[in-house]
Formats: C-alpha cells, structure tokens, sequence
C-alpha cells in the first residue's frame, strides 16, 4: 500500500534560519508531489507541484523553495526564514492521467513556528 | 479548477444525518467532483468522489444534481469525530495543467453536538 511521509512533526526557528522539510512517498511511481501551506486560521495554499524528478512548479512568489532530486521524495527549503513562514505545511501525493481521476492522499503535516 | 460556492458553517446533532451543500454552477463536463475533510491539526482527507451519479462509500454519500449544478455531501449518522472543515473541490481530468492542482476553498466548518 502507498504511504506518505513528512517530518518533521513540529519545529521551532529563528528568523532569519534556513529551512529543510521533507517528504517521501512510498508504494507508487511517478506521483505528483505537492507541497501546501495553512497559516493559522487560514485555508490551504497550494506553494508548489512537482510532475516529476526536477520539475518544480511555483505557484506563488515567496521565501520558499521546493526540489525533487529523486521521484518519491519531495523538499521544501528556504535560505532565510521569515516570521511570515509559520503555519502548517503539508506534503500531498496523486497520480495522474488524461481521463483518469485520483484522490490525493496528504501527510500528517509540519507544524513550523518562525520566532 | 472551477469555482464552488460553500457555507462558511454548519451545525448537527450526533447521531443525526447531515446534508453538506456545495453550488458548482459552472462545471464543466471533465470536472469530477471532490470531497475532502480536515480535522483538526491533521492534513485533509479524500472523502469521495463522484462525475454524474451518485456515490456511496463507508464514509458517506455523494448526492449529484441531474445537471451537475449542485452536489450535496451526506453524513449519514454524524459522530463527534465528524467535526471538520468540509471542502468541495472541482477535478478537471481532461489533462493539462489544471489537471495538476487541487485548489481548496474555505470550506464548510461542521460542528457536531453531543
């Protein structure tokens, strides 16, 4: 069966910080990998998309990064971490297929508090 | 992804049916219709999915409207564990890059009563 993995759970960094979260997929091929942000009491922002190994797709300028070295595993980074970077941040997996319609399956999210 | 029209809040009775409206007057013919939920401090999860009929599974059901208008997500006992942001999201699976992002609106926040 296809898992998803994302750590860590919570973390805790002063501006100016860089930043590393990771994400992995397990049990499938060729996902498209999704990174999202929620700040507190807000909905979910879709950051950044991957359809495959060193594709990245930005949706939104930010203070944010994202990188695919290998095809199950998702990073999200930054050099330079801002009080605005807080929220909760959320890797998520599809396939996808002309015509064909999958569910995503999301991770237990990233807790990340900027002070 | 096309646009879907939500209310902000709901409010049920344990143990009592409840009926989710989402509006989707502009969906197109390769739109599939999505239902996830978050918990609270969790990652959302699928619920389910339907294209024209209606869907059953062992979460809920999935009412359509004939002509895809509307579509009305139905918990058919609600628990306490139930209590979620309800989103309805629109799926357009005729490729390309829409077809790439699942864009989530604000949701529908169910409170479930003891």
């Amino acid at each position: 069966s296809q898992t998803i993995h994302q750590w860590p759970a919570t973390l805790v960094q002063p501006v100016g910080s860089p930043l590393s979260l990771e994400c992995t997929v397990e049990g499938t091929s060729n996902p498209n990998l999704y990174w999202y942000r929620q700040a507190a009491g807000r909905g979910l922002q879709l950051l950044f998309y991957s359809v495959g190994i060193g594709q990245i797709s930005s949706e939104v300028p930010q203070n944010l990064s994202a990188s695919r070295p290998q095809d199950r595993q998702f990073i999200l980074s930054s050099k330079k971490l801002l009080l605005s970077d807080s929220g909760f941040y959320l890797c998520a997996w599809t396939l996808t297929g002309a015509g064909q319609n999958y569910g995503y399956t999301f991770g237990s999210g990233t807790r990340l508090t900027v002070v | 992804d096309a646009k879907t029209t939500q209310p902000n809040s709901m409010e049920s009775n344990e143990e009592e049916p409840v009926h989710l409206p989402c509006n989707h007057s502009t969906i197109s013919g390769t739109d599939y219709i999505h239902w996830y939920r978050q918990l609270p401090s969790q990652g959302p999860e699928y619920v389910i999915h339907g294209l024209t009929s209606n869907v059953n599974n062992r979460m809920a059901s999935l009412a359509i409207a004939e002509d895809r208008k509307s579509s009305t997500l139905i918990l058919h006992r609600a628990t306490l564990r139930d209590a979620a942001v309800y989103y309805c999201i629109l799926r357009d699976v005729a490729g390309g890059g829409s077809n790439y992002k699942l864009t989530f609106g604000k949701g529908t926040l169910l409170t479930v009563n003891p």
